[in-house]
């Protein structure tokens, strides 16, 4: 079974720029995450998906981001314009919907650098 | 969800037990206790989640006090490859709740040679 996966792993870009992440969860896994970890601080949940639709959005920063699920299958993050602050590793995670307790799978994270 | 505590470091021997502990004393009945852990530049893993019992899998046991107010992981042969932030998680085990983990500053594990 294939993990989930991200790409890029790293990006480096301007300040002001432009960067779209993205990630193809597990097959089948109707939730999908992005969290996100600056330098020196946790980890910190961004958003969840069930399916294509938004289920929580709580944790995003600002308007320059956005996030998009079309079709409930793979997932981008789009940063826009990007700040110096946005620059740590962004981590995708994805789970099946059920009731209980669940795992959640993390992709290896997409390093986004901000000069 | 309910606040963990967990130190933050820890050292161990190769090849001994490393016994990681939790306390989550604000948890309720039907929230579960999980354990991730980040080995450096990757991804957060997950490792082993319990209720009420105790549990055991390939990588890890985990015990739960029978007050459920604490918890500890133990790996129970260390190799230099477990060296890694790990993480104690407590959360809801609610479909409407999502998965959704709030992730603390964890115990950095180093294993020594």
């Amino acid at each position: 079974e294939a993990g989930v996966t991200q790409f890029p792993s790293h990006s480096v870009i301007e300040k002001g720029q432009t960067v779209t992440l993205r990630c193809d969860p597990i097959s089948g896994h109707d939730n999908l995450y992005w969290y996100r970890r600056v330098m020196g601080k946790e980890i910190k949940f961004l958003l969840h998906f069930v399916k294509e639709s938004k289920q929580d959005e709580s944790g995003m920063p600002n308007n320059r981001f956005l996030a998009e699920r079309t079709g409930g299958t793979y997932s981008t993050l789009k940063v826009q314009p990007a700040e110096l602050e946005d620059s740590g590793v962004y981590f995708c995670a994805s789970s099946l919907r059920e009731w209980g307790a669940n795992v959640l799978t993390f992709g290896a994270g997409s390093r986004l650098t901000v000069l | 969800d309910a606040k963990t505590t967990q130190p933050t470091s820890m050292d161990c021997a190769e090849g001994r037990a490393a016994n990681l502990p939790c306390n989550h004393s604000t948890i309720s009945g039907n929230e579960y206790v999980y354990w991730y852990r980040q080995i450096h530049s990757q991804g957060p893993q997950y490792i082993i989640h319990g209720l009420k019992n105790n549990e055991t899998n390939e990588m890890a046991s985990l015990i739960i006090t029978e007050d459920r107010k604490s918890s500890t992981l133990i790996l129970p042969h260390a190799t230099l490859r477990d060296t890694a932030v790990y993480y104690c998680i407590v959360r809801l085990g609610l479909v409407s709740s999502g998965d959704k983990l709030t992730f603390g500053t964890g115990t950095r594990l180093a294993v020594r040679p």
